[in-house]
């Protein structure tokens, strides 16, 4: 199985509300970092979270990292329809980035 | 500032015939990697290069497949002998040497096996 895994693996939600997703993962981690994708695009980095840190701010994105669990979340505030695409968590560990399976949002307008 | 450039975007070989993917990073960096992506999955690192070092080939098949990220010039990830089974989007991203630095993407290659 994955090393990162999103849940939900989708998510359908009306432009306003708030979205969350979720990534856990199974061995030690130096850094965690979420990505969004657009279809037929490449990947853009969102925001990087440190395994000494718990929570992270950037614009309408709040990251939380909790290591005892091995798990992160990601929360798009007022989610707008430019949302739309797919979020994937990533861990750094040793000199190696893994992807998990990404969470596909689709934000209606 | 260019990003990460790959090309070419879209290309297309027939099996047996061989592929060849270039990514050039961003300015400043020189550690690259490449990744496969499947239609709706996730990236599958294929290798982990600086200039002129293969640092982690873990993720890339041992036939077939190969990477170089000479002093000069442009990342390579070489194909041989394609089949339908190579039909993916090749990522390539860069980072700089510092620790805890993000990957940069390219728009990716969508390589077609006829």
């Amino acid at each position: 199985s994955q090393q990162g895994e999103e849940d939900p693996q989708a998510l359908s939600i009306q432009e306003g509300e708030n979205a969350t997703m979720n990534c856990s993962y199974k061995t030690s981690i130096n850094n965690l970092q979420w990505y969004r994708q657009n279809s037929g695009r490449g990947l853009v980095h969102l925001i990087l979270i440190r395994s000494n840190e718990r929570e992270k701010h950037s614009g309408r994105l709040r990251v939380t990292l909790d290591t005892s669990k091995k798990s992160s979340s990601l929360l798009i505030t007022a989610s707008r329809a430019a949302d739309t695409a797919s979020y994937f968590c990533a861990t750094l560990g040793y000199q190696k980035v893994t992807f998990g399976t990404g969470t596909k949002l689709q934000v209606i307008p | 500032n260019a990003g990460v450039m790959q090309n070419p975007r879209h290309l297309v070989r027939r099996r047996g015939q061989e592929a060849r993917l270039r990514c050039s990073p961003m300015k400043g960096h020189s550690h690259v990697y490449w990744y496969r992506q499947l239609p709706e999955e996730g990236l599958k690192f294929m290798v982990y290069l600086q200039k002129e070092n293969i640092i982690d080939e873990s993720g890339m098949p041992k036939e077939r497949f190969s990477a170089e990220f000479p002093k000069e010039g442009p990342s390579i990830l070489r194909i041989q002998q394609v089949v339908r089974g190579d039909s993916a989007a090749y990522f390539c991203a860069s980072s700089g040497n510092a620790e805890n630095q993000p990957q940069h993407f390219g728009d990716g290659t969508r390589l077609s096996i006829l």
